[in-house]
């Protein structure tokens, strides 16, 4: 069965750059949930989306952005990276009309600023 | 294959029933995780275990680790409507390197 496909996988990048991590929800689900892990912590929750609009807004930096396309992808973009955004990215996708079903996790983005 | 096992998938009680989630592993758990999500919000932590055999408690929510670490359950006393919503665990297992994981999710539905 498919599953939550985030990409990359891993991801090295410097002070001050800019990355974008992708996040390929189940087919048919329609809301897309964003969270941070830092090490040693437990995720922390940034953003979400339900049919392309943002549905809620947690504890996201002003430097990061995210959006849901038509196909339902959802991408975060990350600015001027700080050593401290070094963590995991979970990307988490449901479906508003079968909640039922449960919440799948992707195996997310390990994110290194250097 | 699923890293945590939840179960029940979902619950339908009557508002002043007790129920029981579990999360099962076959891998020790190093820090284990209890978030309840209503739709469309983040998840909001509940609580968190390490110990072999730690208990805790918030109101008439109650948590457990069993002793090999492997299997935690989440305890409502007297079910709420207020209770309603998707119960996740979520934990670290540390095999291959630090991941967390999380369960599938239980919805819970209390009908007053």
């Amino acid at each position: 069965a498919a599953g939550v496909i985030q990409s990359p996988r891993h991801l090295i990048k410097e002070k001050r750059e800019t990355a974008t991590l992708k996040c390929y929800p189940i087919p048919r689900h329609d809301t897309v949930y964003w969270y941070q892990q830092g090490p040693g912590q437990d995720p922390q929750f940034l953003i979400s989306f339900y049919e392309k609009m943002q549905s809620d807004k947690g504890s996201i930096p002003d430097r990061f952005s995210a959006q849901q396309f038509s196909d339902y992808h959802s991408e975060l973009n990350m600015s001027s990276l700080e050593l401290g955004d070094s963590a995991l990215y979970f990307c988490a996708s449901s479906s508003y009309k079968s909640t039922r079903n449960g919440y799948t996790f992707g195996s997310g983005t390990r994110l290194t600023v250097v | 294959s699923q890293e945590l096992e939840q179960s029940p998938q979902s619950l339908i009680v009557q508002e002043g029933k007790n129920l029981t989630i579990n999360c099962t592993s076959s891998k020790t758990l190093y820090g284990l995780y209890w978030y309840k999500q209503k739709y469309g919000e983040g998840l909001i932590f509940l609580m968190m275990l390490q110990k072999g055999g730690e208990e805790k408690s918030h109101e008439k929510i109650t948590a457990k680790l069993d002793e090999k670490k492997q299997q935690s359950s989440l305890h409502i006393t007297a079910s709420q409507p207020s209770h309603a919503g998707i119960y996740l665990c979520g934990a670290d297992i540390r095999n291959t390197g630090n991941q967390f994981y999380f369960g599938t999710g239980t919805s819970l539905t209390v009908i007053p």
